[in-house]
């Protein structure tokens, strides 16, 4: 069953720590996509990668960081630098822009 | 710079009733555009693609180039329909690598 998966559903966060949110494809797409959803806000492009071992910055970079070691995975790291990392993030994959996005079910993100 | 606009942050309708959901784009030439929708604790979804020129759960958009607008039609809105609306329109010719979202408009329609 073909898909992209994201893991976990809800993670909770100390002030100061580093937190990695997972995001795996099994579509065979090449490129991969981080959203960040605030309410009023609409999505918001944090990273994306059009290929492994290659990335951009999005709209919104700064206090996160990505890797693309392979083509399935697109990990999230949400630094302590994020000033308001309580959020709900997405990531998406597509073969091409011009297909459109598949998304993943999303990591609710809170900082206690 | 490539910008999206949906102007209604929420619209409420009562069911039976047409619906329009607004979309304005700033891109020139012809972008490709889509509808993408999020129920309530769902994923995000493809809901219509303009070249497809498919018409999903009954909604369909018309793509008017001299208003640049990509608006969302539904003649009879079902309680079903009730959800967060995202337009997305991707610039084909603008050497773009990924699409541009609206604020997105937030659906309800009344029993």
């Amino acid at each position: 069953d073909g898909g992209i998966t994201q893991s976990p559903k809800y993670l909770f966060r100390k002030e100061g720590q580093n937190v990695t949110l997972s995001c795996e494809q099994n579509l065979n797409h090449d490129a991969m996509y981080w959203y960040r959803q605030d309410p009023g806000q609409g999505l918001r492009l944090i990273y994306y990668s059009q290929i492994v071992n290659d990335f951009q910055k999005g709209d919104i970079a700064e206090g996160y960081s990505v890797s693309r070691e392979k083509k399935e995975s697109f990990p999230l790291t949400v630094t302590s630098a994020q000033k308001n990392p309580t959020a709900f993030y997405l990531c998406a994959s597509s073969p091409d822009s011009s297909y459109g996005y598949t998304f993943g079910s999303g990591t609710r993100l809170t900082v206690v | 710079a490539q910008r999206v606009t949906q102007p209604e942050k929420l619209l409420s309708v009562f069911k039976g009733a047409p619906v329009e959901l607004k979309c304005n784009y700033s891109y020139s030439g012809s972008p490709e555009l889509f509808w993408y929708v999020q129920y309530s604790r769902q994923r995000l979804q493809l809901l219509l693609r303009h070249i497809s020129r498919e018409s999903i759960k009954g909604f369909t958009a018309d793509l008017n180039k001299g208003e640049t607008s990509f608006h969302l039609k539904k003649p009879f809105a079902q309680e079903e329909d009730s959800a967060m609306y995202y337009c997305a329109p991707y610039p084909v010719q603008g050497g773009s690598e990924k699409l541009v979202f609206g604020k997105g408009t937030k659906l309800t329609v009344n029993p």
